[in-house]
């Protein structure tokens, strides 16, 4: 399987701060690499397919960037509510596989 | 809008089995790729399984190979996971997603349900 390493797996930040959030596979994975965000004892929500579109309704204070092996998730100025665990995952393979996550919390 | 609908968890000893049930509604089931994916308490996500909207591709993680089995019933608009010979590390919150695939069995998922609880345990 296509392991995949975010980091950090834990980043404390302020509101209006600039945050990245790297996550790296063991092969590459081409632009095969989404992003999702989890708040507490909700289900993940998607926030960016094929590494760079952003979808739907996500704010766009939201990017990704990457190819290959080496992708970032950027939220450009923090708000109350992007405090969560943030997951990528690889979809080039068909066993698909995630991140460990990383959990952003407040200062 | 979109809509998924787990049940079925519960408390089950190890060997038992158990059938999770995902009931979709806000979309064209039937042409819709469709997985299952789990969280263990405290724990990351892990992609379990996917079916085509035919139900003629069928994909299974490592981890439940053998034990597990998808399937759906696209006249009624849900989408089934068959557990058996359960493991306490299969003790976990069971999503189902709905999956954009990109290719056979690979993609994002778009929407997911709220989650259903298999527990594990003797």
């Amino acid at each position: 399987d296509i392991q995949m390493t975010q980091s950090p797996s834990s980043l404390s930040a302020s509101v209006g701060d600039r945050v990245t959030i790297t996550c790296r596979a063991s092969q590459s994975i081409s632009s095969s690499l989404n992003w999702y965000q989890q708040k507490p004892a909700k289900a993940p929500k998607l926030l960016i397919y094929a590494a760079s579109s952003l979808q739907s309704g996500v704010p766009s204070r939201f990017s990704g960037s990457g190819s290959g092996t080496d992708f970032t998730l950027t939220i450009s100025s923090l708000q109350p509510e992007d405090f969560a665990t943030y997951y990528c995952q690889q979809s080039y393979s068909t066993s698909m596989t995630f991140g460990q996550g990383t959990r952003l919390e407040i200062k | 809008e979109v809509q998924l609908l787990e049940s079925g968890g519960g408390l089950v000893q190890p060997g038992e089995s158990l059938r999770l049930s995902c009931a979709a509604s806000g979309f064209t089931f039937r042409t819709q790729a469709m997985t299952w994916v789990r969280q263990a308490p405290g724990k990351g996500l892990e992609w379990v399984s996917g079916t085509s909207g035919r139900a003629d591709s069928t994909y299974y993680a490592d981890s439940v190979k053998g034990r597990f089995s998808i399937s759906r019933d696209n006249s009624k608009n849900t989408l089934y996971l068959q557990m058996s010979s359960l493991r306490a590390e299969d003790t976990a919150v069971y999503y189902c997603a709905k999956l954009i695939e990109f290719s056979s069995g690979r993609g994002y998922f778009d929407y997911w349900g709220q989650g259903t609880l298999v527990t594990v345990s003797s």
